[in-house]
């Protein structure tokens, strides 16, 4: 399957430890993004790298949010002292370096569950 | 005011009708729009992208763009129960911003 790649699936933690997700994008695909969905909301954009530059950051990243992209391929997403509100889908998604580079194709999902 | 809204649902249309899907956006300067499908439980999958004011037909599916009043529409033709999904609108500059997306159920 060469499609985007995300670990883990599912992820059930206690309010205040950490966790960290880990997105393969398409191996071709040097734009890599990170969203959060909830229930009966669209994704709401977190960041964005292209290759190993991280260009943009939502306000909605708080400073418990860290993402990195090391070598431009895969990229991680740690979330630090989690709280109930940061349970949400958090997709990877990733575009062309050329050609349609808009339009995203995204990973299953890593599904976090704060108690 | 958002930058993507979508018409509210859910939209509930018997097998083999057209489901009719609308999008407005806020920023004019707008040039890419996608429409993506979504399964319960599952991630956002691409089905339509236009990027120039008219129509445009991929199979069942049909895309209508009017950058001058800020609206972008799904047509769905002949809906079958597998079209049973939620659809969301996206709008791109250099990431997408997503609409709250349209439930729509397709009786049998």
């Amino acid at each position: 399957d060469t499609g985007v790649s995300q670990d883990p699936r599912h992820k059930i933690t206690k309010r205040g430890q950490n966790v960290t997700f880990r997105c393969d994008p398409i191996s071709e695909h040097n734009r890599l993004y990170w969203y959060r969905q909830t229930l009966g909301q669209g994704p709401e954009f977190l960041t964005y790298f292209q290759n190993e530059a991280q260009l943009e950051k939502s306000r909605l990243l708080s400073d418990r949010f860290s993402a990195e992209r090391p070598k431009g391929s895969f990229s991680t997403l740690e979330i630090q002292r989690t709280e109930q509100g940061d349970s949400a889908m958090y997709l990877c998604a990733s575009s062309a370096a050329q050609g349609r580079t808009q339009e995203l194709f995204f990973g299953e999902g890593s599904r976090l569950t704060v108690l | 005011q958002k930058e993507v809204e979508q018409n509210s649902g859910p939209l509930s249309v018997p097998e083999g009708a057209i489901a009719s899907l609308n999008c407005t956006y806020s920023d004019r300067g707008s040039q890419s729009f996608f429409w993506y499908r979504q399964y319960s439980g599952k991630s956002p999958e691409l089905i339509m992208s236009i990027y120039s004011n008219g129509d445009k037909e991929d199979g069942r599916f049909t895309a209508q763009l009017n950058k001058a009043s800020q609206y972008v529409s799904l047509l769905i033709r002949d809906s079958q129960p597998s079209d049973s999904a939620t659809y969301l609108c996206a709008v791109n500059d250099y990431k997408l911003s997503f609409g709250a997306g349209t439930t729509v159920t397709v009786r049998a």
